[in-house]
């Protein structure tokens, strides 16, 4: 069974248009996380949540919204895309919001706008 | 701020031999956390080994140990007995042992490692 799983693995879009990945995690985990990997493939976080409850905003444009309907899943909402979004977005997430845990990631949603 | 260095972009190695890939950080914290992450053409993150800052035995799991040098600032991580399946970009990471930092792992620019038949 996938422990973090994401969708769609794909997308190819075009500028102006508004997408929505979702993520859900099965391993019972209270926190869960965004990143981003870019075209050089260096990895940073965008968000981190808690019981549903937003804790690290690292200076993401206001186009992402992160939502948590529940503590199992983190989806995000990206409007008006733009081409330098292009990216592999990853979800994670780890057991509690002890820092240290370890994080776990989904397989990544490969995001291509055009 | 902190930050992480793989000085290596690139590394290949023999099968079932060893291979070791550098790491150096910088901060000013005593207490954090120091991870390795593996991502295989897959993409998926998978992690490899985490090490304690407080803890100066080096960790290991299997195959795969570090040379975690505090005062240096340094975490290599050796892989014995390379095997094909070890193919892969191979990333350094830093986390901080302060509330707010929950998953904020600052990483390094990865090492792309490929072992050779």
């Amino acid at each position: 069974d996938t422990a973090v799983s994401q969708t769609p693995k794909y997308l190819v879009t075009q500028m102006g248009n508004d997408k929505s990945i979702k993520c859900e995690q099965n391993l019972g985990h209270d926190t869960m996380y965004w990143y981003k990997q870019d075209s050089k493939k260096f990895l940073k976080i965008m968000f981190s949540y808690n019981n549903k409850e937003l804790i690290i905003n690292e200076t993401v444009p206001n186009r992402f919204s992160p939502k948590s309907p529940d503590k199992a899943h983190l989806n995000l909402h990206i409007n008006s895309l733009e081409l330098g979004d292009s990216a592999v977005y990853f979800c994670a997430s780890s057991q509690d919001d002890r820092v240290g845990n370890t994080i776990y990631f989904g397989e990544g949603s490969w995001l291509t706008v055009v | 701020a902190q930050t992480v260095t793989q000085s290596q972009p690139e590394m290949s190695v023999q099968e079932a031999e060893t291979v070791t890939l550098s790491c150096t950080y910088d901060t000013s914290e005593s207490n954090y956390y120091l991870f390795w992450y593996k991502q295989p053409p897959s993409r998926q993150m998978i992690l490899v080994i985490r090490q304690e800052a407080y803890k100066q035995q080096n960790a290991t799991e299997n195959r795969f140990s570090v040379n975690f040098q505090k005062a240096a600032k340094s975490f290599s991580l050796k892989i014995s007995d390379s095997q094909l399946g070890d193919t892969a970009m191979y990333f350094c990471a830093f986390m901080k042992l302060m509330w707010g930092s929950q998953g904020n792992l600052i990483f390094g620019k990865g090492t792309k490692l490929s072992v050779k038949p």
